[in-house]
């Protein structure tokens, strides 16, 4: 398996453009997390889905983010207007849930270095 | 609010040194506990994950223990080798509830 992909890798935007990052899940697993990690602020979780359904989108900044998971394999994180705040690198995870083990292991993406200037 | 604190932003020692990073929380009841590493421009690697009912775990050179009346998780590289260097993160898991404190980034010395 090729793992977690991510596309593009590296995006350089102005101020109000859209913004739009892809993710293609490890087949077969169940759960997709979307994080974003600064220096100020690490990593944090922005939304997770399990079977293509939003679960907890608690961590979205607010409604300028938005992301979709239209089927098991594909899943996007938009940002529209994009803000210079906005600059980070987004990571995408996906994983299943070990049976016997109540335990989630993430396989993260290579991530999306985002700038907005 | 949640709290995840882990030990210093750096920490450098001398290859074949035991290295022990820690990872501090508060408010918070995690069911696990995991490790992941983090080499620049790439996304974490997990390592080892320890269960709240379990004191110790160990992989090969690693070996991490987990004190839920401490709130604590003491994370060592034993015989530390300069391709250890990399950021480690701890992460809290409560059912699909995963946080990750800031890393420690360990600079192994040849």
């Amino acid at each position: 398996d090729a793992g977690v992909i991510q596309s593009p890798r590296h995006e350089v935007t102005e101020m109000g453009q859209e913004v739009t990052l892809r993710c293609k899940p490890i087949s077969g697993h169940d759960y997709l997390f979307w994080y974003r990690q600064t220096m100020m602020r690490g990593l944090e979780l922005l939304i997770y889905f399990n079977n293509n359904v939003p679960i907890d989108d608690s961590g979205m900044p607010e409604d300028r983010f938005s992301a979709k998971m239209p089927n098991a394999s594909f899943s996007t994180l938009k940002i529209q207007p994009s803000e210079p705040r906005d600059s980070a690198v987004y990571f995408c995870a996906s994983s299943f849930l070990r049976v016997g083990s109540g335990a989630n292991v993430l396989t993260f993406g290579a991530g999306s270095r985002l700038t907005v200037l | 609010s949640q709290k995840i604190e882990q030990n210093s932003e750096a920490l450098n020692i001398q290859e074949g040194k035991t290295a022990t990073l820690t990872c501090n929380y508060t408010n918070y009841s995690p069911a696990y506990l995991q490790w992941y590493r983090q080499d620049p421009g790439r996304g974490p690697v997990f390592l080892l994950l320890i269960r709240e009912n379990e004191k110790e775990k160990r992989k090969e050179r690693l070996k991490v223990t987990f004190d839920t009346t401490l709130k604590q998780s003491l994370f060592h590289i034993t015989a530390s080798q300069p391709a250890d260097s990399a950021t480690y993160l701890c992460a809290l898991v409560r059912d699909n509830d995963m946080r990750f404190g800031a890393g420690t980034r360990l600079t192994v010395k040849p």
